[in-house]
């Protein structure tokens, strides 16, 4: 079955700093996305996501990036600030039409004031 | 998400009691799922509906179960509870009709089995 692999499970950046979290997955017919931001003591929330067809979004300070030949995917945030401290998890839709989710380990961002 | 609520939001029980998580959401998603978070494992599908009518399993479905009482209310069931089901718990739904699914989270419900 698809599996999705993120690293690294944390990651400390000053504030300003850019950060990068990165996952690979194995089912190359996956055709969606998405990644989630999860506040403490709150549910995940898509920040952004990206389809198979398209190698770049951004969307103000996040961006996310697909290569699909490599099958891995990468979150951008630059300029960062306090407030982006958080968990973020990637995801992928394993074939399409199923509309299910697996999820990668998620990375704990920390934003060094 | 206020549109997405969960009950209880924490809930200690022993172990062999039953327990019943519930979902309800004011979004009008036909899709629902439930998810578990533990440290280190990320958010794992326990059960998802897509349809009043429809159930299927998850990754995790093993000690659990889920009855889909309406489209706004889907509730998962440990019937004995065990203390390795301790964890957080998500709800979460998605729209049928869009081609690419985003999923909108609960606030969760933090349950401990001792």
């Amino acid at each position: 079955g698809e599996n999705v692999e993120q690293h690294p499970s944390t990651l400390s950046v000053q504030e300003g700093d850019s950060a990068v979290i990165k996952c690979t997955y194995s089912d190359s017919a996956s055709n969606y996305f998405p990644w989630y931001k999860q506040e403490l003591g709150k549910g995940p929330q898509l920040i952004i996501d990206i389809r198979s067809n398209v190698g770049e979004k951004k969307d103000q300070r996040i961006a996310v990036t697909l290569n699909k030949t490599a099958k891995h995917f990468s979150l951008h945030i630059t300029e960062t600030q306090p407030e982006d401290s958080a968990v973020y998890f990637c995801a992928a839709t394993p074939t399409s039409g199923t509309y299910k989710y697996i999820f990668g380990t998620g990375t704990r961002l920390k934003v060094l004031a | 998400d206020a549109d997405v609520t969960q009950t209880p939001r924490n809930r200690i029980t022993k172990t062999g009691k039953r327990i019943m998580l519930e979902c309800s959401q004011t979004k009008g998603h036909d899709r629902m799922y439930w998810y578990r978070q533990d440290p280190g494992l990320g958010l794992r599908l326990i059960y998802y509906s897509f349809d009043v009518k429809d159930i299927n399993k998850g990754e995790i479905s093993d000690g659990y179960s889920v009855s889909r009482q309406a489209q706004a209310k889907f509730s998962l069931s440990l019937e004995s509870a065990i203390p390795n089901q301790t964890a957080l718990y998500f709800c979460a739904t998605g729209h049928g009709g869009a081609t690419y699914n985003e999923q909108f989270f609960g606030p969760g419900t933090r349950l401990t089995v001792l």
